[in-house]
């Protein structure tokens, strides 16, 4: 079946430590997006990728890096730098048609501490 | 970027329809009205989308304004499973004339169904 994977579903860390959250699709997409969800809150988008090897930032980019060596994936990095990484973490992805639909993943639900 | 207003909440009987509301009064001609909606502790699920006509699919009806201002989901016979967040976006074509997934969400409409 086609769809997009984000692994793992839960992650904890400590505090001060770089964690890399997976983001795996085979739907052949060529536009890959990461999303922060925080409590009773709508989604903000941290980075959006449209093809291998480029990548823009979004509206929360700051504390976060990505990179886009496989149309396939798009990891994303919380660095130290982010204050407040606690929240959950949707990747999606979208073809490039005009006005196609996003795929999400299930999302992951980092706790630092 | 335009933004939408959405109701906060609604309520709902199972198998009764839903209306689902949204105002986007800055709307441009080249947006797109997009609804996903999001079950708890899942990535959202996409519902319908439309430019100007009416839309319907084996989801949902979307019916936009003649003047494309607001418009309304349509949940034809809710049921349990409905009882979701939902998300009505507006999505921008780029220059070349395509859109990606790039959605601004905002923070939706909180819809309970009751048995």
């Amino acid at each position: 079946d086609g769809g997009i994977t984000q692994s793992p579903k839960y992650l904890f860390r400590k505090e001060g430590q770089n964690v890399t959250l997976s983001c795996e699709q085979n739907l052949n997409h060529d536009a890959m997006y990461w999303y922060r969800q925080d409590p009773g809150q709508g989604l903000r988008l941290i980075y959006y990728s449209q093809i291998v090897n480029d990548f823009q930032k979004g509206d929360i980019a700051e504390g976060y890096s990505v990179s886009r060596e496989k149309k396939e994936s798009f990891p994303l990095t919380v660095t130290s730098a982010q204050k407040n990484p606690t929240a959950f973490y949707l990747c999606a992805s979208s073809t490039r048609g005009e006005n196609t639909e996003a795929f999400f993943g299930q999302g992951t639900r980092l706790t630092v501490v | 970027d335009a933004k939408t207003t959405q109701p906060n909440s609604m309520e709902s009987n199972e198998e009764e329809p839903v209306h689902l509301p949204c105002n986007h009064s800055t709307i441009s001609g080249t947006d797109y009205i997009h609804w996903y909606r999001q079950l708890p502790s899942q990535g959202p699920e996409y519902v319908i989308h439309g430019l100007t006509s009416n839309v319907n699919n084996r989801m949902a009806s979307l019916a936009i304004a003649e003047d494309r201002k607001s418009s309304t989901l349509i949940l034809h016979r809710a049921t349990l499973r409905d009882a979701a967040v939902y998300y009505c976006i507006l999505s921008l074509l780029n220059a070349g004339g395509t859109s990606y997934g790039k959605l601004t969400f905002g923070q939706g409409t909180i819809l309970t169904v009751h048995p």
